[in-house]
């Protein structure tokens, strides 16, 4: 049973083009969170939905939309696919909001190649 | 300042060692921090967390806090080839509502 999990693996794609990146958490999280992580290890984040609600949204190109149908649920999709757009895309849950001192828990990563 | 600062390594310990990973931070008024170690090509996880200044030992590992110095450190104690990761220290970061700010990581290589 995995806690948290995320689709596709691995996306290899041209660039223009628009995908989905898909996750579900089955360990009854309220907060979830979309992080990337670049070819140096660094970690940013890049969405936090609270209870299907929205409450972290970082400097982001608005190509990246995220969307979140129920707590256990949060979908990132990307437009127009750009170079620079290539990383591991990590999903996350926690029992509730950062801030509060929350663990997270992570899916096992998407790889995006734009080519 | 970064803010949330490690040294990116690779550190390189013999096995049985002591590792020792470094983290500072920028916001005084930080309260939570957190120890995530991430295999190559794998997610990260969770291996230690602490809230007040001191030490936390947990197994090999031992959390140690410094407010005052804005620092927070992880050793690894009887380090194993096992152990070769890359450590990302994360601080909520109390001037930032709270978000959680991940360090650049660290890379350790154990030597058997």
């Amino acid at each position: 049973d995995t806690a948290v999990s995320q689709t596709p693996k691995y996306l290899v794609t041209q660039m223009g083009n628009d995908k989905s990146i898909k996750c579900e958490q089955n360990l009854g999280h309220d907060t979830m969170y979309w992080y990337k992580q670049d070819s140096k290890k660094f970690l940013k984040i890049m969405f936090s939905y609270n209870n299907k609600e929205l409450i972290i949204n970082e400097t982001v190109p608005n190509r990246f939309s995220p969307k979140s149908p129920d707590k256990a649920h949060l979908n990132l999709h990307i437009n127009s696919l750009e170079l620079g757009d290539s990383a591991v895309y990590f999903c996350a849950s926690s029992q509730g909001p950062q801030g509060l001192g929350e663990k997270l828990f992570f899916g096992s990563g998407t790889q995006l190649s734009v080519l | 300042q970064k803010e949330v600062e490690q040294n990116s390594g690779p550190l390189s310990v013999p096995e049985g060692a002591i590792a020792s990973l470094n983290c500072t931070y920028s916001d005084r008024g930080s309260q939570s921090f957190f120890w995530y170690r991430q295999y190559s090509g794998k997610s990260p996880e969770l291996i230690m967390f602490i809230y007040s200044n001191g030490d936390k030992e947990d197994g090999r590992f031992t959390a140690q806090l410094n407010k005052a110095s804005q620092y927070v450190s992880l050793l690894i104690r009887d380090s194993q080839p096992s152990d070769s990761a890359t450590y990302l220290c994360a601080v909520n970061m109390n001037n930032q509502g709270g978000k959680l700010i991940f360090g650049q990581g660290t890379e350790l290589s154990v030597k058997p």
